[in-house]
Order: structure tokens, then sequence, then C-alpha cells
């Protein structure tokens, strides 16, 4: 596609469900990351893919927090018995290697927000 | 650990004016930096992407320019509009790592 996709752009969760999240990155882009951005702050890193495989999850903030991209490209991000202060806008960015040379250019999605009452 | 501090966290000026945005890192090891612009309720869209060898990038009105050595990038922005008006975000990006570290972010608000 022309850029990242994110759906959906907003979640309204009830304290204890689980909700899934879901990032469809540009065309081709090899690497994967989500972030997490609080109210007035900058985005918080999560984890990160390379193609299907998860190379960095250090970032999740507990085992409620799981990511998946099992054929490499779309991605979901998935938190189980959510609580208050999973309310964020989580954040997919996708990036590729080019003419062997990694850019690093990251490209995000307009997000989804999450509000847990 | 990576930190990533912008000054100001806002920012008020009126149209026409030249304006810097500052941003300070802890880690000189980088591998690139990047500055963003989010708009309220939006995702972030890439503006300018310095590698760690380079010492600036020039598009259109906007300039980035890198001290590695001194830990510091600051965005200029020429000639500044109400349509500038948005967050400014610079994250770096480890040389050890993929991901990237974020700052806070500068509020910019272009008074017509």
């Amino acid at each position: 596609g022309a850029g990242v996709s994110q759906s959906p752009r907003y979640k309204v969760a009830k304290r204890g469900q689980d909700v899934a999240l879901r990032c469809d990155p540009i065309s081709g882009h090899v690497s994967l990351f989500w972030y997490q951005q609080a109210l007035g702050q900058g985005p918080e890193f999560l984890t990160y893919f390379q193609n299907e495989a998860q190379l960095d999850k250090s970032g999740l903030p507990s085992d409620r927090f799981f990511a998946e991209r099992p054929e490499g490209s779309v991605s979901t991000l998935k938190i189980q018995r959510t609580q208050q202060e999973d309310s964020a806008v989580y954040l997919c960015a996708s990036s590729s290697r080019i003419s062997g040379r990694y850019s690093g250019e990251l490209f995000f999605g307009e997000g989804s927000r999450l509000t847990v009452l | 650990k990576q930190e990533v501090t912008q000054i100001p966290a806002a920012l008020s000026v009126p149209e026409g004016e030249n304006l810097v945005l500052n941003c300070s890192f802890t880690d000189s090891a980088i591998y690139n930096l990047q500055w963003f612009r989010q708009d309220p309720g939006k995702g972030l869209t890439s503006l300018l992407l310095i590698q760690s060898s380079q010492r600036e990038q020039t598009s259109g009105r906007l300039n980035a320019s890198l001290d590695k050595s001194s830990g510091r990038s600051t965005l200029y922005i020429a000639a500044s509009q109400p349509g500038d008006s948005a967050t400014y975000l610079c994250a770096v990006r480890p040389g050890s790592a993929r991901q990237l570290t974020f700052g806070s972010g500068t509020q910019l608000t272009v008074l017509p």
C-alpha cells in the first residue's frame, strides 16, 4: 500500500477485555515496529520484527502484551485483560532495506487510540 | 541508556519568523537521527533523516544539523507559516539497536 495502515483508529474497551490492533506496513518493508505513545509524550518502543521474526520485545510492558507477524507482512498487537494504564496511542512503523544499505528511515501509521474505561 | 531531550517544550512565534528547535542526546554512538512532525490526533510524518556520517540535511524550508560529538541536533525552520503548527519530535537510533529513542517533542504554534 501507499502508507502504513492501522486499524481500528479508535478503540474503547472495558477494563479486563482483550483487544487486538492491526498494522499493515508499506508493501515490501521487512522491518516493523510497534510503539506506545502516552498523551504529551514521545513514542516508547514496544517490539520489533524483521520479516516474521520477532527480534526484540524488550519494550513490552507486561506479559499481557503480545505481538505477531506470522507471514512477514501484517502484524497484530494483542493486549489481554486491559487495564486503565494501557490507555494510549499505539503506533506502528515500517522501514526497508534499500540496495543493500539499511536506510533506517521509519514511516509511521496514524495510530490506534485505545481508551480503557 | 540513551536519553533524548527537546527544548523548549512549547514555542509560539509570529508568522514569517525563522526558528530553531533543539534536540540533545546523551550517547553519541548513534546510527542516525530523524526529525518527525505530528499533528493532533495523527501519526508521525518523517521530515528529515541524518545518518551518523552526515552533518546536515535540507528539505525545502527545513534544515537539520547533527553534531554527534556534542550530542546535539537542531531543526531550523525558515519563514514559518501557520501550517507549520504541530509537534516536532526528534528521535535517535543507537548504533547497537534498530528501534528509535524519542524526545518528548516541541509543540510549535505559528500565529497568523
